[in-house]
């Protein structure tokens, strides 16, 4: 079983630049997770899809952070314009609809912001 | 919100011995506790999890424990070897798909 492919793996931008991630879950997952990773914390929720739409969003600062789920499959998060707090991992995850479902992840994509 | 946290933020161990990693949740809604392992530059894998009707789970090497009254429950992995060297996550999950993380715990397995 082919497992949650995310891209790219490492950016560097500088702050007020723009820059979008993609993740493609599992086939067959409805639901749908991005994280955010600082380092040497645990993974912090920014937004949920169920299939294509949203679940949760509260935790995603609208102001900056964009994130769409095509068709209910592939997703895509953008940051624009980028702040130097805004390095971390992100970390895409998906699972089966439904309630305590395992949660697979990606490798994330590492983001640095300078 | 759910709040997680974990102990302890480090440990070291040496190979063979016993390692415990104790989390403690807030809201006793939440029902799904899973545990993950994230190696360096690598996502975070589920090793092992437990639901609220049961106290105990075993796979092997590892084992979790859960206490609904008290709000905690911990891991267990014995028998230690090198490749257990990881980052280790706790999480509780509310409304069956979202799941709050505990802020891990980087165990090194001494040969």
């Amino acid at each position: 079983e082919a497992g949650v492919a995310q891209s790219p793996r490492y950016k560097i931008i500088e702050k007020r630049q723009s820059v979008a991630f993609w993740c493609n879950p599992i086939s067959g997952h409805a639901t749908l997770y991005w994280y955010q990773q600082i380092l040497g914390q645990g993974p912090k929720l920014l937004i949920q899809f169920q299939n294509n739409g949203v679940v949760d969003d509260s935790q995603l600062p609208k102001d900056r952070f964009s994130a769409e789920r095509l068709k209910g499959v592939d997703s895509t998060l953008k940051i624009q314009p980028a702040k130097l707090e805004d390095s971390a991992v992100y970390l895409c995850a998906s699972s089966f609809q439904g309630p305590n479902t395992e949660a697979f992840f990606g490798q994330g994509t590492r983001l640095t912001v300078v | 919100g759910e709040n997680v946290e974990q102990h302890p933020s480090t440990l070291s161990v040496q190979e063979g011995d016993s390692a415990v990693i104790k989390c403690t949740y807030s809201d006793s809604a939440s029902n799904y506790f899973p545990w993950y392992k994230q190696e360096l530059g690598k996502g975070p894998q589920l090793i092992i999890d437990i639901r609220s009707n049961v106290g105990e789970k075993k796979d092997q090497r590892i084992a979790v424990t859960l206490n609904k009254t008290a709000k905690h429950f911990s891991l267990h992995i014995t028998e230690t070897q090198p490749e257990d060297s990881a980052v280790y996550f706790c999480a509780a999950s509310i409304t069956g798909n979202q799941f709050y993380f505990g802020t891990g715990t980087s165990l090194t397995v001494i040969p």
